[in-house]
């Protein structure tokens, strides 16, 4: 069954610091995957994606993810994290063309 | 903003009643999808629509139903309303289905019933 995992539900880091989040996916075939944002009381921003080619993608904000077929994962990183990043963040894996396959969401807080 | 929106931003309503969320989707999105955000259920998706037509459907409830109009926007019926419904509902956009995988949210619709 095709399933996303966020192994991370709050992660806790110092504003400067190096971020990685952690998402792992089950997929028969080559996955599309996405990263999404989540600000309080918000709706969800796109980051990035990864369809095909290159297996680093980089996306809005300073982020990057890296996609790695041989250990089905797709971490989000961020070399240094602003107060402003703190947020909710979801990995999610397109399944059939149509529907998201979210993972549970890591919440990250991020302190001065 | 993703150009996606939605109406009502909240809404509170008493068990058995019946709601109608609407949702725009971005100029020249021919999909529209409805997901379900939950404590306890997380993020799921409920139905896909393209160009009018309902293209995929996920886990969702009888007692709701969704339609696609000819100008493209989408309203999401909730019927006899039960407590467990409570959640922010989104609407997403995309091009179609064969034309870009990328889906672009709405800022959610937040369901409150007493």
């Amino acid at each position: 069954a095709q399933s996303v995992t966020q192994p991370d539900i709050h992660i806790t880091v110092s504003e400067g610091a190096s971020l990685e989040l952690r998402c792992n996916y089950s997929y028969g075939a080559t996955p599309y995957l996405f990263w999404y944002v989540q600000s309080p009381g918000q709706g969800l921003q796109l980051l990035l994606k990864y369809f095909s080619g290159d297996t680093l993608v980089q996306g809005i904000k300073g982020f990057e993810a890296e996609f790695k077929r041989s250990q089905s994962s797709f971490n989000l990183r961020k070399p240094s994290v602003h107060w402003s990043d703190a947020a909710e963040y979801f990995c999610a894996l397109l399944r059939n063309t149509d529907k998201l396959i979210f993972g549970t969401g890591t919440r990250l807080q991020v302190f001065p | 903003d993703s150009g996606v929106t939605q109406t009502p931003k909240h809404l509170i309503t008493a068990t058995g009643q019946r709601v109608t969320l609407r949702c725009s989707p971005r100029s020249g999105d021919l999909s529209v999808y409805w997901y379900q955000q939950s404590l306890d259920q997380g993020l799921q998706f409920l139905i896909q629509y393209y160009n009018g037509e309902e293209r995929a459907k996920g886990n969702i409830l009888e007692r709701f139903s969704a339609q696609q109009f000819p100008d493209l926007h989408s309203e999401l019926n909730l019927s006899s309303l039960e407590l467990g419904d409570s959640a922010l509902y989104f609407c997403a956009s995309s091009e179609g289905p064969t034309t870009s995988y990328e889906q672009y949210f709405g800022p959610g619709t937040r369901l409150t019933v007493t």
